[in-house]
C-alpha cells in the first residue's frame, strides 16, 4: 500500500533554533517529493520538489534531502521565524495525478 | 484570478441539509482535484478532473458525495444529506497538466461543520 508517514507528529522550538523533519515513504513508482507548508486555515504551498535524481533542494531558509534508496526525505529549518509556525506536510507521486499526503508535522516556534 | 479560489470559506449545516462547495481554479489549468482534509491529518484523495472529465472519484466516501465540472473551469463538490463525519475542510487543487510533474497550487479550502 502507498504509505508516507511523518516525524514527529508534533515539535516545539525556540525562535532562532534548526529544526528536521522526516518523511519516511512506500510509493511506487516513485517520480517526485514535495513539502507543502500549510498555515492555519490555509491551503498547503509547495516549499521544494525533488524527483529520483536529486538529493537535496534549498528554498531560502529550507532545505529538503531525499535519499530514494532507503526512501526516506528530511526537511531542515535554519534559523526558525515565528512565521515558521505551521503544518509540513510531506507529499510524494508516482508520476500520475494521485498525490500521496502524509499527516503532516506541525511545527511552533516560540518567542 | 491570481490562485484558486474556494467558496464559502465557511459552511455549518444541519444534519441531513445539502451543501454545495465551489472551485474555481487557474485559468487554463487542466487538472482540478478535490481533497478532504480532516482535523490534524494530511489531505485525502477524493476526486479528480481532467478537464471536463472526471476521470477517477475513487476517494469519494459515498454516493451522497458528487462533484462536477461541466466546461471544464469551474467545479461543484456537492454532499447530499450531510452527516457529521462529513465535517473536515475540503480543498481544491489545481495544475496545468496532472502526471504530478507540475505544480498543484491549492485554495484556501472550505470548512464544513454538521451539526
Amino acid at each position: 500500500k502507498n504509505q508516507v508517514e511523518q516525524s514527529p507528529q508534533s515539535l516545539i522550538i525556540l525562535e532562532g533554533k534548526n529544526c528536521t523533519l522526516q518523511c519516511n515513504y512506500t510509493v511506487s513508482p516513485f517520480s517526485n517529493l514535495r513539502w507543502y507548508k500549510q498555515d492555519t486555515g490555509r491551503g498547503p504551498v509547495s516549499l521544494t520538489i525533488m524527483t529520483f535524481s536529486e538529493n537535496t533542494k534549498s528554498n531560502g531558509r529550507y532545505t529538503a534531502t531525499l535519499d530514494a534508496d532507503t526512501k526516506q526525505s528530511s526537511l531542515h529549518i535554519t534559523a526558525s521565524q515565528l512565521s515558521d509556525s505551521a503544518s509540513y506536510i510531506c507529499v510524494v507521486s508516482s508520476g500520475t495525478y494521485k498525490y500521496i499526503f502524509g499527516t503532516g508535522t506541525r511545527l511552533k516556534v516560540l518567542a | 484570478g491570481a490562485g484558486v479560489s474556494q467558496s464559502p470559506r465557511y459552511k455549518v449545516a444541519k444534519r441531513g441539509q445539502d451543501v454545495a462547495l465551489r472551485c474555481d481554479p487557474i485559468s487554463g489549468h487542466v487538472s482540478l482535484f478535490w481533497y478532504q482534509q480532516a482535523l490534524g491529518q494530511g489531505p485525502e484523495f477524493l476526486t479528480y478532473f481532467q478537464n471536463e472529465a472526471q476521470l477517477d472519484k475513487s476517494g469519494l466516501p459515498s454516493d451522497r458525495f458528487f462533484a462536477e465540472r461541466p466546461e471544464g473551469s469551474v467545479s461543484t463538490l456537492k454532499i447530499q444529506r450531510t452527516q457529521q463525519e462529513d465535517s473536515a475542510v475540503y480543498l481544491c487543487a489545481s495544475s496545468f497538466e496532472g502526471t504530478g510533474g507540475t505544480e498543484a497550487f491549492f485554495g484556501q479550502g472550505t470548512r464544513l461543520t454538521v451539526v
